[in-house]
């Protein structure tokens, strides 16, 4: 089992809608989580990270952390075209293998 | 200028040549990651530094060696390169203060035939 697995994807989202992405983990011990939003051809920046259970909201993106399932989730409200990209999932230095994003306009 | 910076930024060699992969920052981070990147395969980790005497294999280091020089820079060489090293290479550095959030360079994309 990875340590990190993300939902495979692509995912195709109309612009407005909300997009969706899910992530678990293996390691219960586990205090930091982070999302990494990657465009074609970029580097990884930063879009949020969580450590504590619950809700972290940030503009148009929420992040839900369940450490007792061992899941962290991102929602993106009202999905727009700039939004279509590779979003990464990472516990600390460990990354996901990514999942696609395409906002149809 | 980048915060964190890698050198070259394109490189084709040949199977059985050494390639060194250099990254700098001015970030002022301790820890300092090597990683590479395939399609569909997401970020996989070298090898990591936390400080200038501290270095760490990640989850693929075999065929791979690194050198810390000081706390900005932190080398990634391949001792003989082989096809399946071509891939797409990144350093980050990250920041203990912001529970290790990473920043990454640009990426360095090695061919090796």
């Amino acid at each position: 089992q990875k340590e990190v697995e993300q939902n495979s994807g692509p995912l195709s989202v109309p612009e407005g809608a909300i997009a969706s992405l899910n992530c678990t983990y293996s390691d219960r011990g586990s205090q930091s989580f982070f999302w990494y939003r990657q465009y074609s051809g970029k580097s990884p920046e930063l879009i949020m990270f969580i450590y504590s259970n619950g809700d972290k909201e940030d503009g148009r993106f929420t992040a839900q952390l369940n450490k007792a399932s061992q899941y962290v989730s991102l929602l993106i409200r009202d999905s727009q075209p700039s939004d279509s990209a590779t979003y990464l999932c990472a516990v600390k230095e460990r990354f996901g293998a990514g999942t696609t994003v395409t906002v149809r306009a | 200028d980048a915060d964190v910076t890698q050198t070259p930024r394109n490189r084709i060699t040949k199977t059985g040549k050494r390639i060194m992969l250099e990254c700098s920052q001015t970030k002022g981070h301790d820890r300092m990651y090597w990683y590479r990147q395939d399609p569909g395969l997401g970020l996989r980790l070298i090898y990591y530094s936390f400080d200038v005497k501290d270095i760490n294999k990640g989850e693929i280091s075999d065929g791979y060696s690194v050198s810390r020089q000081a706390q900005a820079k932190f080398s990634l060489s391949l001792e003989s390169a082989i096809p399946n090293q071509t891939a797409l290479y990144f350093c980050a550095t990250s920041d203990a203060l912001v529970r290790e959030t990473q920043y990454f360079g640009p990426g360095t994309r090695l061919l090796v035939l």
